[in-house]
């Protein structure tokens, strides 16, 4: 089955700091990309979607220079997280589809502790 | 606005029991529903998908009913495990692309 990585799977920052999460499809080529936040016993939230080679489209609410995403190839998207601030502790997870398909396959995720 | 509303929150059932999990939609412009299961600090993985073209998809333990006219589907886990403990989510897209997840639901299977 198609697998999809994140790294690093925990990271623990202070505020004020920016970190990089990275979103890698392992043996497909994902020309979308996906990513999502989950607070501790709630449902995935979409932040935004991106296309390979495009500029990502946010939701609503969702602040684009705070969580800056590259999606620069067909294999890799990265979120970076900037100036860090508690209120940003989550866990981050990406998802990535294969042009043509229907299937979203999901990283494991990422857990952001901002202190 | 919860495009997509799913019950229970938590639901108890003893091993070899039937769980069930019920999702319901308003916009009839959907045409994807994935069910997802997730263990604890993991990410969602795939269980079992159905379009609205039809009103069952069974695979293994795993059933899906699709009712378009009420615009509510399920999801029918058979002789429960305690394996199967984990949080599952429905969700629903248009033409996969945003995906609307449900609030998930907590399936604990006691032995």
């Amino acid at each position: 089955g198609a697998v999809v990585s994140q790294h690093p799977s925990r990271v623990i920052c202070k505020s004020g700091t920016s970190v990089k999460i990275e979103c890698r499809s392992l043996d497909f080529q994902a020309t979308t990309m996906f990513w999502y936040r989950q607070f501790p016993k709630q449902s995935l939230m979409l932040m935004a979607t991106s296309n390979e080679g495009s500029k990502a489209t946010y939701e609503q609410g969702v602040e684009k220079d705070k969580f800056l995403i590259n999606h620069a190839s067909l294999t890799l998207s990265t979120l970076t997280v900037t100036s860090a601030h508690p209120e940003d502790s989550s866990f981050y997870i990406c998802s990535a589809r294969e042009a043509g398909q229907e299937t979203q396959y999901f990283g494991p995720g990422t857990r952001l502790l901002v202190l | 606005q919860q495009q997509v509303k799913q019950s229970p929150q938590s639901l108890i059932v003893q091993k070899g029991g039937i769980s069930i999990i019920n999702c319901a939609y308003e916009n009839t412009a959907f045409d994807y529903f994935p069910w997802y299961q997730q263990f604890p600090g993991k990410g969602p993985a795939l269980l079992i998908a159905i379009r609205p073209d039809v009103s069952e998809k069974k695979e293994g333990r795993f059933t899906i009913s699709f009712n378009k006219s009420a615009k509510q589907f399920s999801l029918h886990i058979m002789d429960s495990q305690p394996g199967d403990s984990a949080t599952y989510f429905c969700a629903a897209a248009v033409n996969f692309n945003k995906f609307y997840f449900g609030s998930g639901t907590k399936l604990n299977v006691k032995p």
